[in-house]
C-alpha cells in the first residue's frame, strides 16, 4: 500500500495566488482529515469528511479556504487568495472504518509558502 | 471538553538511557489515546494507541505507553534511547468515543546525546 499521498510536496506562490492542494486516501479508507501545523499554533484540524461528506469544518480559518471530496479517494484543500499567514505544514490523513476506535494515517504533508 | 498536555517541549537523554516523555489529558469520558512520532520534515507515524483495553500499551521501536486513569496521565516510556529515536513526539487524546476526531498536544522534542 502506498500510504497517503500529497502533492505537490512543497508549494511556494505569491500573495494573491491560488493554491490547491492535493490527497489521495488510503485505498478502503473512508474519512478524511485536512490538518495545519505552524511553530506557533501547532497541529490544528482545519476539516473532516466521513464517506464524501463534510462533518466538521469549523476548523477552517476563514472563506479564503475551501475543502472538497469529488471522490471516495480524493480530496483538495484550495486557498484563494493566498496569504504570507498561511504558509504551513498542510497534512492529509485517512482513516478506516469498521473497527471500535481506528486510528488516522498521515501523508508526507505540502510545505506551503507564500510570499 | 477534551485537552491534553505535554509536559515538556525539550527532552534530552543520552544514547542508551531511558526516555520519558509526559502526557496529561483531561476527558468527559474515558478517552482514546495516542503517541505519534515526527521525524524532521516528516509526516506523522502512529507508535501506540490505548482504547481502554490493557492500560499498559506497547508500541514500535521498543516504546510504551501505560494508561493511568487515577493520574490522567499517559506517559511514553523506552528503556533504552536510540540515535534514530530523536524527534518530535504528539501526545493525542480523542475528542469522542469513536475518535473520529483527535486532539494533539503541543509536542515534545526528544533530543539524543551520543
Amino acid at each position: 500500500d502506498a500510504g497517503v499521498i500529497q502533492s505537490p510536496r512543497h508549494e511556494v506562490t505569491e500573495m494573491g495566488q491560488e493554491v490547491t492542494l492535493r490527497c489521495k486516501l488510503i485505498s478502503g479508507h473512508n474519512s478524511l482529515f485536512w490538518y495545519r501545523q505552524t511553530m506557533m499554533r501547532g497541529l490544528e484540524l482545519l476539516i473532516y469528511f466521513n464517506n464524501n461528506v463534510p462533518i466538521d469544518d469549523s476548523g477552517m480559518p476563514e472563506d479564503r479556504f475551501s475543502a472538497k471530496m469529488p471522490n471516495a479517494s480524493f480530496s483538495t484543500l484550495k486557498i484563494q487568495p493566498s496569504e504570507p499567514r498561511d504558509s504551513a505544514v498542510y497534512f492529509c490523513a485517512s482513516r478506516g472504518a469498521g473497527g471500535l476506535v481506528n486510528e488516522q494515517f498521515f501523508g508526507p504533508g505540502t510545505r506551503l509558502t507564500v510570499l | 471538553a477534551q485537552s491534553v498536555t505535554q509536559l515538556d517541549s525539550h527532552v534530552s537523554v543520552s544514547e542508551g538511557t531511558p526516555v520519558l516523555l509526559r502526557c496529561n489529558y483531561s476527558s468527559s469520558y474515558s478517552p482514546s489515546l495516542f503517541w505519534y512520532v515526527q521525524h524532521p520534515n516528516k509526516g506523522l507515524q502512529l507508535l501506540l494507541k490505548y482504547t481502554s483495553a490493557a492500560t499498559l500499551v506497547k508500541g514500535i521501536n521498543g516504546f510504551e505507553a501505560e494508561f493511568k486513569k487515577s493520574e490522567t496521565s499517559f506517559h511514553l516510556t523506552k528503556p533504552s534511547a536510540h540515535m534514530s529515536d530523536a524527534a518530535e513526539y504528539f501526545c493525542v487524546v480523542s475528542v469522542d468515543s469513536s475518535a473520529s476526531k483527535i486532539i494533539f498536544g503541543s509536542g515534545t522534542r526528544l533530543s539524543i546525546r551520543p
